[in-house]
């Protein structure tokens, strides 16, 4: 069964950094490309970042671009998002996502508020 | 980027009712657009990829149609779990893009 767990989210000033990780289990990451989805609660859904399978190539939303860093680590079947300088803008829902169909993948979230 | 329009916003409708949603990508993406369905509290799930397969777990009352630029999904029959929102999404190319969304509601 593929399982995608988010963890890492919680409540942090603006300009501070959070490190987000996803934990798969089913399949494994090495072997396709994964990515991180966004949602401020109440509205639509925003594709933030990804990684190919080899995690030589990363692409980043223009939004957060010099501040999100994807990575993974394939020992560990753990996709991570670090976060620096924070704003206000990026508090959200944080999905990690297998876009690969048939099936694909969804956590279940995790919140990050950006607050003083 | 590719912009993806969807509509409508939103919709009113009765279970038994047939409904369609429709998404136009702003340039051709091939058949690479799915169709995703929230509830509130939850991550999205997967109804229709590639504009027009069923994933497994899927009603037949959900069917997805088109490609280049044009896309729609239908519900043939409301039920009342079907209650949620919508949202399309291309993986053609990086930005990957969503739709805005349609809640339909009763």
């Amino acid at each position: 069964e593929v399982q995608l767990v988010e963890s890492g989210g919680g409540l942090v000033q603006p300009g501070g950094s959070l490190r987000l990780s996803c934990t798969v289990s089913g399949f494994s990451i090495s072997g396709c490309w994964m990515h991180w989805v966004r949602q401020v609660p109440g509205k639509g859904l925003v594709w933030v970042s990804r990684i190919s399978s080899d995690g030589r190539t990363t692409t980043y939303a223009d939004s957060v671009k010099g501040r999100f860093t994807i990575s993974k680590d394939t020992a560990k079947n753990t996709l991570h998002l670090q976060m620096n300088s924070l704003r206000v803008e990026d508090t959200a829902v944080y999905y990690c996502v297998r876009f690969l169909y048939p099936g694909g993948g969804w956590g279940q979230g995790t919140l990050v508020t950006v607050s003083s | 980027d590719i912009q993806m329009t969807q509509s409508p916003s939103s919709l009113s409708a009765s279970v038994g009712d047939r409904i369609t949603i429709t998404c136009r990508a702003s340039q051709n993406i091939d058949s690479l657009l799915h169709w995703y369905q929230q509830k509130p509290g939850k991550a999205p799930q997967l109804l229709i990829y590639s504009a027009s397969s069923l994933q497994s777990w899927v009603p037949t009352r959900f069917s997805g149609s088109g490609s280049g630029t044009d896309f729609t999904l239908t519900i043939s029959s409301l039920q009342p779990e079907d209650f949620a929102t919508y949202y399309c999404v291309q993986t053609r190319d990086a930005p990957l893009t969503f739709g805005h969304g349609t809640k339909v509601e009763i």
